[in-house]
């Protein structure tokens, strides 16, 4: 069965300091892979998008890819209190995607 | 761009009820579509894929009888919940990907659903 494990924290990190926030993957023909941040009561919105092995760095947010060790992972940098959410991560091809249960990420002022 | 409304925000209503909600992709082609629902704390559950055109695809355990899905156009899916029930309660929340975007998921606002 395909699947996506995430932590689910949740994970608790001081203000100004680095998140880090990790994702494994079953499925090996996975193509593509999402990070989401979900805020309590409202639906998922897109942080980055990652699709070859590497890192891809967007502002604060670097998302990492190793398709060798199934791994995915979002960093985030100086990170603020408006960063506190629920991460999913979310892997997949052919238009369908696998999506972690989510971590929730705590950032204390 | 990549625009997915959802209406209602949220809807009451009373059990036995049925109870209509759409989701439309306002500024692309949505070929596919994905609804959701989502219970307080607990993770996204995908409930079925729909093609514009075709008849949905359920997860299992999802009764197709009692959530109808209809994607009848290329901007445009609806989920209805028949005799809606108390256990029925939760965010209903609907999901679009075009030819272009590679596997990348628009979603909606999102549909609080609460069945009295």
């Amino acid at each position: 069965q395909k699947e996506v494990e995430q932590n689910s924290g949740p994970l608790s990190v001081p203000e100004g300091a680095i998140a880090s926030l990790n994702c494994t993957y079953s499925d090996r023909g996975s193509q593509s892979f999402f990070w989401y941040r979900q805020y309590s009561g409202k639906s998922p919105e897109l942080i980055m998008s990652i699709y070859s092995n590497g890192d891809k760095e967007d502002g604060r947010f670097t998302a990492q890819l190793n398709k060798a060790s199934q791994y995915v992972s979002l960093l985030i940098r100086d990170s603020q209190p408006s960063d506190s959410a629920t991460y999913l991560c979310a892997g997949g091809s052919n238009y369908q995607l696998i999506w972690g249960a989510g971590t929730k990420l705590i950032i204390k002022p | 761009g990549a625009v997915v409304s959802q209406h209602p925000s949220r809807v009451i209503c009373k059990s036995g009820t049925s109870v209509k909600i759409e989701c439309r992709s306002l500024d692309f082609q949505a070929t596919t579509m994905f609804w959701y629902r989502q219970f307080p704390k607990q993770s996204l559950m995908l409930m079925a894929t729909s093609n514009e055109g075709s008849k949905a695809t359920y997860e299992q355990g999802v009764e197709k009888d009692k959530f109808l899905i209809n994607h009848a156009s290329l901007t445009l899916s609806t989920l209805t919940v028949t005799s809606a029930h108390p256990e029925d309660s939760s965010f209903y929340i609907c999901s679009a990907s075009d030819r272009v975007s590679y596997n990348e998921q628009f979603f909606g606002p999102g549909t609080r659903l609460t069945v009295l």
